[in-house]
């Protein structure tokens, strides 16, 4: 079935560019998206990729798609505080919306 | 606008009661309804996703059990609770169509005890 795979933590410094990796394995998901969770809260989207993408930037976060690998990546620039939070990678083809395991980011002073 | 309502926020209830968590959006018509769970360590996991009225599909076999009675309304339940259920339950919406972006509730934080 599918699955989808990311590193549990990343610590970063204030300032400094964040990079969290993601990997998935059904090769015919159609949209690609980063999701960030909140303490004690439901989940928000941040970006989304379709799968024909090699890159998408908005603002601060640039997603890179490496469709071949089937590896994905959320880069976060000048990272703050704020950007604290666990961070979803998820796939999607046709109705099913699978989540990979989350990466908490602690950005820290 | 849409909107996703999910309670209780919290729940705490002892092993082998029964549960029922209540999902309902407003705003849309024939959303696809997703039930997840969210446990230490564990990432988001796909319960139960639905496509329409009486449809549900699981993805992991389980204690739990899924309902849609409404078109807007999705149900979790158990009729025996595991200490296992524990966990931060997740109901999120979308137009299951093309780009499916996916809306969450606040979540509800079960802990069986």
């Amino acid at each position: 079935g599918e699955d989808v795979e990311q590193s549990l933590f990343l610590s970063v410094r204030e300032g400094d560019s964040s990079v969290i990796n993601c990997t998935y394995t059904d090769s015919s998901s159609t949209y690609l998206y980063w999701y960030k969770q909140e303490p004690g809260a439901g989940l928000q989207l941040l970006t989304y990729i379709f799968s024909n993408m090699d890159m998408k930037q908005d603002q601060r976060l640039t997603v890179l798609l490496n469709k071949k690998d089937k590896h994905l990546s959320l880069r976060i620039a000048d990272t703050q505080t704020g950007d604290s939070a666990i961070y979803f990678c998820a796939e999607s083809n046709t109705d099913k919306l699978i989540f990979g395991t989350g990466t908490r980011l602690q950005v820290f002073p | 606008s849409q909107t996703i309502h999910q309670w209780p926020a919290t729940l705490v209830q002892p092993v082998g009661s029964p549960l029922s968590l209540e999902c309902t959006v407003e705003g849309t018509s024939n959303p696809n309804l997703y039930w997840y769970r969210q446990a230490a360590g564990r990432g988001l996991q796909l319960l139960f996703y639905s496509v329409g009225i009486g449809q549900i599909s699981s993805e992991v076999p389980q204690n739990l059990s899924a309902s849609r009675p409404q078109d807007r309304q999705f149900i979790l339940s158990s009729k025996k609770l595991l200490l296992s259920d524990s966990g931060f339950y997740l109901c999120a919406w979308s137009w299951g169509v093309g780009n499916t972006e996916a809306f969450f509730g606040q979540g509800t934080r079960l802990t069986v005890v």
